[in-house]
């Protein structure tokens, strides 16, 4: 079982849509949850960070649910801009106590006019 | 927002031969930088952790004789890949950890291309 697991795409859909992302993390210990964006051939960008409590960004909003260790995003009134692979991103706790971010495979969205 | 650049972009070259790459972190100081590799439609994959100074640590699976990490001050890695094949051929990007343990600033990436 991966550490991150996010859903594969793409996902396509109509300008104006909302859009939800799933992601599942397996490290129980796990203390911080992020979603990136990265566009093709670019490096990844941070969006936002995610809280225990959810937070929102303009169309943006992120939730994290603890207990069943799923996060969430969700795009709001999608523009052609959003279109860009969107990555979960998890704080893990190593072996030799250290963090380290663990990445999703992504899932891309492309946005249609 | 912290700037991390990255040099060349992309590079083209020979199987057997080395290329390097500079990650620089251009307005604070990075006392840890980390590289990546992504290979297409496929997640970043964590090659090693650099930290000024001293010895770089290596993700299980990755050749440290094969990948070899500089960091030499605290604004400047360097990832040698050494006798480069084709199968070697992918985007590798640094990033620097800033003040906060959790944030990590991105270099653009470098493209590598091994014929």
């Amino acid at each position: 079982r991966k550490e991150v697991e996010q859903d594969p795409g793409p996902f396509n859909v109509p300008e104006g849509a909302t859009v939800a992302f799933n992601c599942t993390y397996s490290n129980s210990a796990s203390q911080s949850f992020f979603w990136y964006r990265q566009d093709c051939r670019k490096e990844p960008k941070l969006l936002m960070s995610v809280y225990s409590s959810g937070n929102e960004d303009g169309r943006f909003t992120a939730q994290l649910n603890r207990a069943s260790q799923y996060i969430s995003l969700l795009i709001r009134d999608s523009k052609l801009s959003d279109s860009a692979t969107y990555l979960c991103v998890v704080n893990a706790r190593r072996e030799d106590s250290n963090y380290q971010l663990i990445w999703g495979a992504g899932t891309k969205l492309i946005i249609k006019p | 927002g912290a700037v991390v650049s990255q040099h060349p972009s992309r590079v083209i070259c020979k199987s057997g031969t080395s290329v390097k790459i500079e990650c620089r972190s251009l307005d604070f100081q990075a006392t840890t930088m980390f590289w990546y590799r992504q290979f297409p439609k496929q997640s970043l994959m964590l090659m090693a952790t650099s930290n000024e100074g001293s010895k770089a640590t290596y993700e299980q699976g990755v050749e440290k004789d094969k990948f070899l990490i500089n960091h030499a001050s605290l604004t400047l890695s360097t990832l040698t890949v050494t006798s480069a094949h084709p199968e070697d051929s992918s985007f590798y990007i640094c990033s620097a950890r800033g003040l906060l343990p959790e944030t990590q600033y991105f270099g653009p990436g470098t493209r590598l291309l091994v014929l």
